[in-house]
């Protein structure tokens, strides 16, 4: 089955700096790369996804790249700000449904002000 | 507002108790979920609904115990649960179980077991 490592757990970064949060995946057949935002005592939200026939993709100041050569993702945010203090879950998975995904163990990105 | 509704947020249950959770979607989706969080671990699937059928159980012991009436509401079952089942439940709702898409989360139902 798929395996999806996420690091690292815990980010914290100054307002205004720039986050970066990393995946890797196992299964070559995965083609769907969502991230999802939990903010405390809220529901995971959907940010920011991509598909394999991409390799980046840009959504104000979230980006999110893939590499599918070496099996790994990244969630890029610029200038921070208070409100992206939250916890971010990647997740990997086929085209088969959300039931094919499998989700990181999520990163706390604290934002220092 | 995501349009999916958990009750209660909060439970805190024996082990002998029996006890349910609801979520209800209105978003007119076709597919629904329950998932476990627990702290420091990834989301864990627990099980899914297409079009009010049950189509998968991630091995899930039979303590929980799902219902889909019909395909807006779901209902995870509980019964002699233990400590270490204490964990966020979240529900969840997607278009359809065939693509890969978004998924719509509850806020959670916050499970204590004592």
């Amino acid at each position: 089955g798929e395996n999806v490592e996420q690091h690292p757990s815990t980010l914290s970064v100054q307002e205004g700096d720039s986050a970066v949060i990393k995946c890797t995946y196992s299964d070559s057949a995965s083609n769907y790369f969502p991230w999802y935002k939990q903010e405390l005592g809220k529901r995971p939200q959907l940010i920011i996804d991509i598909r394999s026939n991409v390799g980046e993709k840009k959504d104000q100041r979230i980006a999110v790249t893939l590499n599918k050569t070496a099996k790994h993702f990244s969630l890029h945010i610029t200038e921070t700000q208070p409100e992206d203090s939250a916890v971010y879950f990647c997740a990997a998975g086929t085209g088969g449904g959300a039931d094919g995904l499998t989700f990181g163990k999520g990163t706390h990105l604290i934002i220092q002000p | 507002e995501t349009g999916v509704t958990q009750t209660p947020r909060h439970l805190v249950m024996g082990m002998t108790n029996k006890k349910s959770l609801k979520c209800e979607q209105h978003l007119g989706h076709n597919a629904m979920y329950w998932y476990k969080q627990s702290a420091k671990k990834p989301l864990e699937l627990m099980f899914v609904y297409s079009l009010e059928e049950r189509v998968e159980n991630n091995s899930v012991p039979s303590r929980f115990s799902p219902e889909c009436p019909n395909s807006s509401h779901l209902f995870l079952h509980l019964h002699t649960l233990q400590p270490e089942d204490s964990a966020l439940y979240l529900c969840a709702s997607s278009q359809d179980r065939g693509n890969a898409g978004e998924l719509f989360f509850g806020e959670g139902s916050r499970l204590t077991v004592l």
